[in-house]
């Protein structure tokens, strides 16, 4: 069973527009990480945040954690056409040691 | 420095025959886990490997078996393979230090497409 659930399922966007996606989670978390998947590829961790954190940026990317709500947002900013991919949330926790668990994902077009 | 790699890229196999999948962990990391993906979806955890040993087993029967070697490489066996069976698996492996594997992001390799006809 998924345990965290992305929205929107698709994004389509022009590239210099900012990409917005939401995850909501339904268990306790140790952390809550980012990956990308390029098509027919394998996942590239992007950003990992820590349940005592509330946001984080690297690069372009901006990433929000609220525990109360179980829910976290990335934002990418200025995308561009290389930003086309599947983003998925993924949480680990301590009790579950190194176990990730993945929600559906998006997937963001990005057209130039 | 070489990242994860997996073997084969591809592979058919027909149902009720057994499939190895391998892969060599990222230099410095001494744990393995296994994912499968189905198509249009997110990674179902299978399990994970750390000092040899079965650590965490999520909701796969256990058709589903694996082994981790003492250089840390790791096979995933699947037996009697069904047609469901068809998915793109992944491995990821991280480091048990600076915290343990929860806290570290894991790096995945491009995995084995399995296709069961």
């Amino acid at each position: 069973s998924q345990q965290g659930e992305e929205d929107p399922q698709a994004l389509s966007i022009q590239e210099g527009e900012n990409a917005t996606m939401n995850c909501s989670y339904k268990t306790s978390i140790n952390n809550l990480q980012w990956y990308r998947q390029n098509s027919g590829r394998g996942l590239v961790h992007l950003i990992l945040i820590r349940s005592n954190e509330r946001e984080k940026h690297s690069g372009r990317l901006r990433v929000t954690l609220d525990t109360s709500k179980k829910s976290s947002s990335l934002l990418i900013t200025a995308s561009r056409a290389a930003d086309t991919a599947s983003y998925f949330c993924a949480t680990g926790s301590t009790d579950s040691w190194g176990k990730l668990q993945f929600g559906a994902g998006t997937q963001v077009v990005v057209t130039p | 420095d070489a990242g994860v790699t997996q073997s084969p890229t591809h592979l058919i196999k027909t149902r009720g025959q057994q499939v190895t999948l391998r892969c060599s962990p990222k230099s410095g990391h001494d744990t393995v886990s296994w994912y499968q993906q189905a198509l249009g979806q997110g990674p179902q955890f299978i399990f994970q490997y750390y000092e040899e040993e079965e650590r965490q087993r999520g909701n796969f029967p256990d058709r589903f078996s694996g082994h981790q070697f003492p250089n840390y490489s790791s096979e995933l066996n699947v037996n009697a393979l069904l047609l469901g069976d068809s998915a793109l698996y992944l491995c990821a492996s991280s480091s048990t230090t600076g915290g343990g594997p929860h806290n570290q992001p894991q790096h995945f390799g491009d995995g084995t497409r399995l296709s069961i006809l």
